[in-house]
């Protein structure tokens, strides 16, 4: 069965800083992976998702994410973050045919120090 | 429908009561995921369906809990007897009929929020 793990609770970081938020998954195949974003008192909204091709997924809002197998990460980026960003950070994997299971980690909230 | 609708948005009861949640997913859509958020958790799998297939009920807690759906309309999530660690926000979502690839993706509820008493 798949997993997710999400290392970092919370992260706090200045605004106009770049931004990694860590993702490892675990899965023998091929995974699909997702970051969603979650704003306070707002539903989850896709940042980008990664099925096959160019390791490097560019995203909504000036996210980033590279899948790395080696490492069986999907770590997200941002070079300069806006207090806008503050929010809650899930990574997924779905597994299967056509991710017909995905799995959410427990995600990582995020602070913008002004 | 345009999105995915879940009522009610908020549930008080009280302990050992039992709770139905619903949940409209967009016309079209042959899947359908349940999922538990509870406050300040990530999202807890709880059921998957998929078209005509046998529901994938591997994230359910307990036997309290149970889910339907007839074909490719409404799906109800049961709780019985429900405890105080159910209290949680339970969100619905369902990705276009083929499920996740390519430009499908899940698309959320705004959630039904539970508080058990």
């Amino acid at each position: 069965a798949q997993s997710v793990t999400q290392p970092d609770i919370h992260i706090t970081v200045s605004e106009g800083a770049s931004l990694e938020l860590r993702c490892n998954y675990s899965y023998g195949a091929t995974p699909y992976l997702f970051w969603y974003v979650q704003s306070p008192g707002q539903g989850l909204q896709l940042l980008l998702k990664y099925f096959s091709g160019d390791t490097l997924v560019q995203g909504i809002k000036g996210f980033e994410a590279e899948f790395k197998r080696s490492q069986s990460s999907f770590n997200l980026r941002k070079p300069s973050v806006h207090w806008s960003d503050a929010a809650e950070y899930f990574c997924a994997v779905g597994a299967g045919s056509s991710a017909s299971k995905i799995i959410f980690g427990s995600g990582t909230r995020l602070s913008i120090r002004p | 429908g345009a999105g995915v609708s879940q009522s009610p948005s908020n549930k008080v009861t009280e302990k050992g009561k039992d709770v139905e949640l619903r949940c409209d997913p967009i016309s079209g859509h042959t899947a359908l995921y349940w999922y538990r958020q509870r406050l300040g958790q990530g999202l807890e799998f709880l059921i998957y369906f998929q078209g005509n297939s046998a529901p994938d009920k591997s994230g359910l807690p307990s036997d309290r809990f149970s889910a339907e759906r007839t074909g490719e309309s409404v799906s109800t999530l049961t709780i019985q007897r429900t405890q105080q660690e159910d209290s949680a926000v339970y969100l619905c979502a369902s990705p276009p009929s083929g499920g996740v690839s390519g430009a499908n993706v899940l698309t959320f509820g705004a959630g039904s929020r539970l508080t058990v008493l």
